[in-house]
């Protein structure tokens, strides 16, 4: 069991591009999570996923950002016309089946975005 | 909706000396109790949570946490700190479906020698 895995790390982008992060969970986690972390702040979250069905959005993920999961197994997150008020860092997570076992969340390493 | 509340930006302690973070949450209904560590440029990694039962609860690394309902708390404790505990420290609450987990802003622990 790798955790969960974040790509790229780092990613340095101008402002009006897109971008796109990657995120694979620990296997036979059903449960995916999105979370937006700014300097000194903690997570904020941004959206959830149980399979494949994207159940919960936050309102920070704003019409330029959308996020998938299609076979219910990896997940992308993309920004579009990125602006600088994006820089953060963005945080995958997920969680097994189940109740009291599910109830926990483990956090990859994270996606470091840099809007110039 | 809930929130949490960790009052201490950050703190300094000696190495040896004890340690306690302070945790306040807000929820309408029986909270799921969480504490994260997080390095700097890491994701965060769980030390310890909290469900149901013995409300003093055990973690990794020493670590341990004490749910008082009266008080809505969840503290962290550890008695011994070591150079490596420093970190950021993040406190969160969740709900049965974990669909919306608040975290506070964090403390950040310094640990002189």
């Amino acid at each position: 069991d790798t955790g969960v895995s974040q790509d790229p790390r780092h990613k340095i982008t101008k402002r009006g591009q897109n971008v796109t992060f990657r995120c694979d969970p620990i296997s036979e986690h059903n449960r995916l999570y999105w979370y937006r972390q700014t300097l000194g702040q903690g997570p904020e979250f941004l959206t959830y996923f149980q399979n494949e069905a994207q159940l919960e959005k936050s309102r920070l993920l704003s019409d330029r950002f959308s996020a998938e999961r299609p076979k219910g197994s990896f997940s992308t997150l993309e920004i579009q016309r990125t602006e600088q008020g994006d820089s953060a860092m963005y945080l995958c997570a997920s969680s097994p089946p189940g109740t009291a076992s599910g109830n926990t969340i483990y956090f990859g390493e994270g996606s470091w975005l840099t809007v110039v | 909706a809930q929130s949490v509340t960790q009052p201490d930006i950050h703190i300094t302690v000696s190495e040896g000396a004890s340690l306690e973070l302070r945790c306040n949450y807000s929820y309408g209904a029986t909270p799921y109790l969480f504490w994260y560590v997080q390095s700097p440029g890491q994701g965060l990694q769980l030390l310890l949570k909290y469900f149901s039962g013995d409300t003093l609860v055990q973690g990794i690394k020493g670590f341990e946490a004490e749910f008082k309902r009266s008080q809505s708390s969840f503290n962290l404790r550890k008695p011994s700190v070591h150079w490596s505990d420093a970190a950021e420290y993040f406190c969160a609450v969740g709900s049965y479906n974990n669909n919306d987990m608040r975290f506070g802003a964090g403390t950040r622990l310094t640990v002189k020698p």
